[in-house]
């Protein structure tokens, strides 16, 4: 059971936008900034977005990401096929003093 | 640019210590804007940070880890290492060491993994 809650799976066709949620409390999404992480299969997590909304240089800007009280979401416009992965928020948690990530959710692309 | 690879025994046995090292190429441990991290994720499953170091060598662990985590810093190396101790099978997963940028992080660390190392996996059998 993750500290942070994502849905398993999320799903959209090529041109679609799809949001993922991540579910926290007041002691991590509420209080600290939220990263999102992709995982494309077989290779190392890839830092997506970084203090809420911000994004590395060489992430399109397809990829956006906000938060709103002790929720955050990442969301991907103009779906592609290359964006079929597994994602991951993750944030300090006050209360216990670490780094939590959340489950992960699937992206498939139809 | 920046390179990170784990090394270390892919097997190891219940009650036994896992010992990794992770080193890192085209840049600076010494550097103060990072942290050095320890990700592990079982196969199958979702990632689970277990500890971090500073060059200076100071730490912070998972506390569900923290009894059985030690991780240290060779900085005449550009190296750092994870040991951990009495493991068993759900130890068993790919673990993979990571950059931890901290640049302008205020007083909270940030769970801003940056660059990764490829991964590595331990399986914990007999």
């Amino acid at each position: 059971q993750s500290v942070l809650t994502q849905p398993p799976s999320a799903s959209g066709t090529p041109g679609q936008r799809v949001t993922i949620s991540c579910s926290g409390s007041s002691s991590n999404i509420g209080s600290n900034y939220v990263y999102w992480y992709q995982q494309l299969p077989g290779t190392a997590p890839k830092l997506l977005i970084y203090r809420n909304n911000q994004r590395p240089s060489g992430v399109p800007d397809r990829f956006s990401g906000s938060k709103s009280g002790t929720s955050a979401s990442l969301a991907i416009s103009g779906l592609r096929s290359e964006d079929e992965a597994d994602y991951y928020c993750a944030a300090w948690d006050d209360s216990l003093s670490g780094h939590v990530f959340g489950g992960g959710t699937k992206l498939t692309v139809l | 640019q920046l390179q990170l690879q784990e090394s270390g025994p892919g097997l190891v046995k219940p009650s036994e210590t896992l010992s990794l090292t992770c080193t890192v190429s085209g840049g600076s441990i010494s550097s103060s804007s990072y942290y050095w991290g320890w990700i592990r994720q079982p196969p199958g499953k979702g990632l689970e940070w277990i500890g971090s170091i500073y060059y200076s060598g100071s730490t912070y662990y998972n506390p569900s880890l923290k009894s059985r985590v030690t991780i240290s810093v060779d900085t005449s190396k550009n190296q750092f290492s994870l040991k951990l101790s009495s493991v068993t099978a759900a130890d068993t997963a790919v673990y993979y060491c990571a950059r931890q940028n901290q640049v302008a992080a205020g007083t909270k660390p940030l769970p801003n993994f940056d660059y990764w190392g490829q991964g590595t996996l331990v399986t914990v059998s007999s």
